[in-house]
């Protein structure tokens, strides 16, 4: 089983629609992140957690949100979700020493029609 | 805020052929890290550089870092089509999040 993985693997939804993304972890870190990437962007940062009590904004959190349901679980909310919001979606952990970087999951595609 | 740019963005190389991406940065950071993604894959870690003069290899990919100068390069030595993938640098922002590069999308010709 991977260490970190998302659900589902690719999603359409409609405009206007509420969809949550899914993110498990095994690795036993602390940090967790979703982030957004879309062609010649580079990956962007929504939200970040340091645990279930410590959330965290990132670059472009607009029309997100997040729950930290447990160490292991970090769910990535579309409240209203839009055409700009077709995206490939990371969730990433790391550990609190970062010297080791971050895992990655094997990513969501969501297409908003 | 932190910046974090790449170049090149597109880089068309032949097999055998050495070459280099840059990666400069906005602000102080003495962590930096290089991730490898394959179309439609996830991000691959390849190098985690963690102090100034830090210097890794792996095969034929050798990364470094020079935090004076905000700048960390990936040298790639006798390019195979192998190799061809999107590379993004990432710099640690502080507060515990990174911020990446737009990536250089390398495509290796044989």
């Amino acid at each position: 089983d991977a260490d970190v993985t998302q659900t589902p693997r690719n999603r359409i939804t409609k405009t206007g629609k509420r969809i949550m993304l899914e993110c498990s972890q095994t690795k036993g870190h602390d940090r967790m992140y979703w982030y957004r990437q879309d062609p010649g962007l580079g990956l962007r940062l929504i939200y970040y957690s340091f645990d279930v009590k410590d959330i965290n904004k990132g670059e472009i959190s607009d029309g997100y949100s997040v729950s930290r349901q447990a160490q292991a679980k970090f769910s990535l909310s579309l409240e209203s979700a839009i055409p700009n919001q077709t995206a490939l979606y990371f969730c990433a952990t790391s550990e609190l020493d970062r010297g080791y970087g971050y895992t990655f999951g094997s990513g969501t595609r969501l297409t908003v029609v | 805020e932190l910046k974090v740019e790449q170049n090149p963005l597109f880089l068309s190389m032949q097999e055998g052929k050495n070459y280099t991406i840059y990666c400069n940065y906005s602000t102080t950071s003495d962590r930096l890290y290089w991730y490898r993604q394959d179309p439609g894959k996830s991000l691959e870690s390849l190098f985690v550089l963690l102090s100034n003069g830090a210097v890794k290899q792996e095969g034929r990919l050798m990364a470094s870092l020079d935090t004076k100068a905000r700048l960390s390069t990936l040298h790639i030595t006798a390019a195979v089509h192998d190799l061809s993938a999107t590379y993004f640098c990432a710099v640690d922002g502080g507060d515990d999040k990174i911020i990446f590069g737009k990536g250089t999308r390398l495509h290796i010709l044989p």
